[in-house]
Formats: C-alpha cells, structure tokens, sequence
C-alpha cells in the first residue's frame, strides 16, 4: 500500500518568507507527528496529532511555527517569516492505535537562503 | 525527560566483518525501542523494533538487537556486513504511556570493500 507522502521534497526559499509542507499519512492511521532533522540538532519532535487535534505542540520552536489536519487526514506545517536556522529536513510519521510502529515519509528539505 | 544515547558517531568497518552500534536510553517507565535506518539520500526506514516479549529481535537483513533492561541499551549488531549496509542508523525510543520518538544522534555505518 501506499507509504506516507510529502510535498515538496525540495523548498527554497528567502529569509521573512512563509513556507507550507504537507504531509499526506498512510490511509487508516489516526496519528501523525512531524519531526525536524538537522545537522546540529539531530532529529526533534516538533508536534503530535491524535486525529485533528494536537494534544503535543510542545516541540514547535517558536509562535512562528503552526500546523493544523483536517479530517483525519492531510497536514500542513507552516513556518511564518522563515529564518535561515529554519532550514532542515521536515519529516513526518504516522502511525495506527494497533500498532507502536512509526511510518516516516521522505521528507522536505527547506533552504532559507 | 527521556534520553537517547548513541555512543558512536561514525563507525568505518570492512566488508564481511562483524558490527556493533551501541544505543543506551533513560527512562524511568516501561519503554519501545526502535531502530531506524536512512541510506544516501532517503527516508528513515524502520529497521527493527523491540515493544515487549522476547528480548532479541531481527531484521529481515540480518540485522538484530537486544533488549537488556539492567544495562539501559539496546545494541544492534550483524555478523557480517555489506556495502550495502551503508547507512546511518537512529535508535529511537518510545515511552509506554507517551507518543513521540526520542532520537539519537545517529550512528554513521561505513563498510569499506
């Protein structure tokens, strides 16, 4: 079956700009977690949903950074006024309440220049 | 707060001889181990993971890792490794009660010919 997608792979961007990834889980799971990884800070949690609601936010660096889904199913991190130390790779996982088993997607790698 | 601790940051080994990547964790709860891989240029795939049950588990690729609660670690090993075995390798670690992953910082395994 299909695995967890994101789009863009690739976003360049300049400094100030707002960006949005998306995040599409597997087709079922009722959890999605975003996660940064980055040469310095290695991968982070950033935010957990449980269907639309996000009982974790606790992760997001900075009021700059949001994220909502929407019928259980697609996300969209958004990063306000980017910043160059935003730039990383953005993952997100799903995962189903049967199993403990996070899926990752590929990924969107950010560049703020 | 929960740690991930990766003991290793580059580990070079030769082609066919035996590997060892080390992996403490911290956590004062009943806890799921994870260990993920991302070769060149992809996603993080799960490798293997240890949820309850027996305390060694294995991997499709010959891969395995064992649980051992008096010591906190859950080493992956394989007997002998390939090139294709190239990769950096994340031991994650999940709380019973709780959601999100705590990464490591990353092993990189480099198999030399």
């Amino acid at each position: 079956g299909a695995g967890v997608s994101q789009s863009p792979s690739n976003k360049v961007t300049e400094k100030g700009k707002d960006v949005e990834l998306r995040c599409d889980p597997i087709s079922g799971h009722t959890a999605l977690y975003w996660y940064r990884q980055s040469l310095g800070q290695g991968l982070e949690f950033l935010i957990y949903f449980q269907g639309n609601s996000a009982p974790d936010k606790s992760g997001l660096p900075s009021d700059r950074f949001s994220a909502e889904r929407t019928g259980g199913s697609v996300s969209t991190l958004t990063i306000q006024r980017t910043q160059q130390e935003d730039s990383a790779v953005y993952l997100c996982a799903s995962s189903s309440y049967l199993t403990d088993t996070q899926y990752f997607g590929p990924g969107t790698r950010l560049t703020v220049l | 707060a929960q740690s991930v601790t990766q003991l290793d940051s580059q580990v070079p080994v030769f082609e066919e001889a035996p590997v060892e990547l080390r992996c403490n964790y911290s956590s004062s709860v009943s806890v799921y181990l994870f260990w993920y891989v991302q070769y060149p240029n992809q996603g993080l795939q799960l490798l293997l993971k240890y949820l309850s049950g027996s305390t060694l588990v294995e991997s499709i690729n010959g891969f395995e890792a064992e649980f051992n609660k008096s010591q906190t670690s859950f080493h992956l090993r394989k007997p002998s490794v390939h090139i294709s075995d190239t990769a950096e390798y994340f031991c994650a670690a999940r709380a019973g009660s709780n959601y999100k992953l705590t990464f490591g910082k990353g092993t990189l395994l480099t198999v030399n010919p």
